[in-house]
């Protein structure tokens, strides 16, 4: 089946950190873009990071990108999300999303189900 | 950032009916833009891409219009699956944003 599976959320308090991972499956992962996008309780999608496939382009929102690192490792077909200093405000799930390409385009064409990220004390 | 501002926020409707949701860019993002619904619990699942592209799989009920500011996507003929929340998102340049969200609900 051509999918992703997040892992490694989890409870941390603030402060702390969490590595998330982002496992590829039934396609070739060295042909796409990765992105992570969350969603706090009850709120809308908000876009998190995003690494092409040989690794050379990493963007990251503004407010977030002197506290989360993107990094992929294509002979595992993953892509993983490292977050340091965790705040409450950092509380949603996290979603790995493919990026696909369809001239002149890009789009978010298929989502993992998530992984759960609480931070609290 | 390019804001993106949909409307209604929620809406209510029957099956059978047809809805429109709206959804508009602070700038002109020419036709760089997705359509996603979403169900309690579960992932969004992409709907139309490019404004007007259906995504393989996606019921021919759905379509998506417009250009620069202002697009919308319409429903025709709601069914029970077809309650959900909407999200459109643009990709026309970094960040990718995505709208509030509108809520489909049964009347």
């Amino acid at each position: 089946d051509v999918q992703l599976v997040e892992s490694g959320g989890g409870l941390v308090k603030p402060g702390g950190s969490l590595r998330l991972s982002c496992a590829a499956s039934g396609f070739t992962f060295l042909d796409y873009t990765i992105h992570w996008v969350r969603q706090a309780p009850g709120k809308g999608l908000e876009w998190v990071s995003s690494i092409s496939s040989s690794s050379n382009y990493r963007k990251y929102a503004d407010s977030l990108k002197d506290r989360f690192t993107i990094s992929r490792d294509n002979t595992k077909k993953s892509v993983y999300l490292e977050m340091n200093s965790l705040r409450t405000e950092d509380t949603a799930v996290y979603y790995c999303v493919r990026e696909a390409w369809n001239y002149p385009h890009w789009y978010f064409d298929l989502w993992g189900r998530g992984t759960q990220v609480t931070v609290s004390s | 950032d390019i804001q993106m501002t949909q409307s209604p926020a929620s809406l209510s409707a029957s099956v059978g009916d047809s809805v429109t949701i709206s959804c508009r860019a602070s700038q002109n993002i020419g036709t760089s833009l997705s359509w996603f619904h979403q169900k309690p619990g579960t992932s969004p699942n992409l709907l139309v891409y490019s404004t007007s592209n259906l995504q393989s799989g996606v019921p021919s009920r759905f379509r998506g219009s417009g250009s620069g500011t202002d697009f919308t996507l319409t429903i025709s003929s709601l069914q029970p699956e077809d309650f959900a929340t909407y999200f459109c998102q643009q990709s026309y340049k970094s960040p990718w944003t995505f709208g509030q969200g509108t809520k489909v609900e049964i009347k």
